[in-house]
């Protein structure tokens, strides 16, 4: 069974329009991420939250906004979409105070813009 | 300019061939990830060691923390190990859970 779940895994989108990226961990982690992953570009970091609380924030627009409406639960909804938003996105999660603890990610959302 | 930096981009191998794989990164980190993506996308967490040498499997990876630099060798390499060995570091010092990544390596082990 998948230990983080995201939906959909696909998702087309018009330009302008708005749409939420849902994901769910049942590790009993206490920190949840979002991570962008585009043509060419490395994995990049969106956002964190540790007990549904924003730890950081590297996403320039607000038209990203993740909602946490459980402690396992993060979504990421994206407002006035545009071509360049097309990526994958993946949601992660970890034990924080663990030291190195390993990160698991989901299988993520490959969202198109057109 | 890029906080992470890996080296080959690409290796091809024949199967049963070793590999290695270097990271080098700009400053220092508290935390240091290697994960495997698959073709089809998805990540998996190989190993965590921001200092020092760890083994799983096939799997060993040597980090020298000041030099700012971790190797990944895989032995006797398979066809299924084909796919983006990717490096990820902390080096926030916040404990904000934020990893840097770099591109990748892509290795294709043929049979």
């Amino acid at each position: 069974d998948p230990k983080i779940i995201q939906k959909p895994k696909y998702l087309v989108a018009v330009t302008g329009s708005e749409k939420i990226l849902i994901c769910e961990q049942y590790l009993g982690h206490n920190a949840m991420y979002w991570y962008r992953q585009s043509a060419k570009k490395p994995l990049e970091f969106m956002f964190s939250y540790s007990y549904q609380k924003l730890m950081d924030n590297q996403t320039a627009s607000s038209r990203f906004q993740p909602q946490s409406s459980k402690k396992n639960h993060l979504d990421l909804q994206i407002t006035a979409l545009k071509p360049d938003d097309s990526a994958t996105y993946f949601c992660a999660s970890s034990q924080r105070q663990i030291a190195n603890s390993d990160y698991t990610f989901g299988s993520g959302t490959r969202l198109l813009v057109i | 300019g890029q906080q992470v930096q890996q080296s080959p981009s690409s290796l091809v191998l024949q199967e049963g061939e070793n590999a290695e794989l270097q990271c080098n990164f700009s400053s220092t980190a508290t935390q240091l990830q290697w994960f495997y993506q698959s073709p089809g996308g998805s990540l998996v967490s190989l190993l965590s060691n921001p200092s020092g040498t760890k083994h799983t499997g096939r799997l060993t990876s040597t980090t020298v923390t000041k030099e700012r630099r971790s190797s990944l060798h895989i032995s006797s390499s398979q066809t299924t190990d084909s796919g983006t060995y990717l490096c990820a570091i902390d080096n926030t010092g916040a404990n904000t859970g934020k990893l840097t990544f770099g591109h990748g390596t892509i290795l294709r082990v043929h049979p």
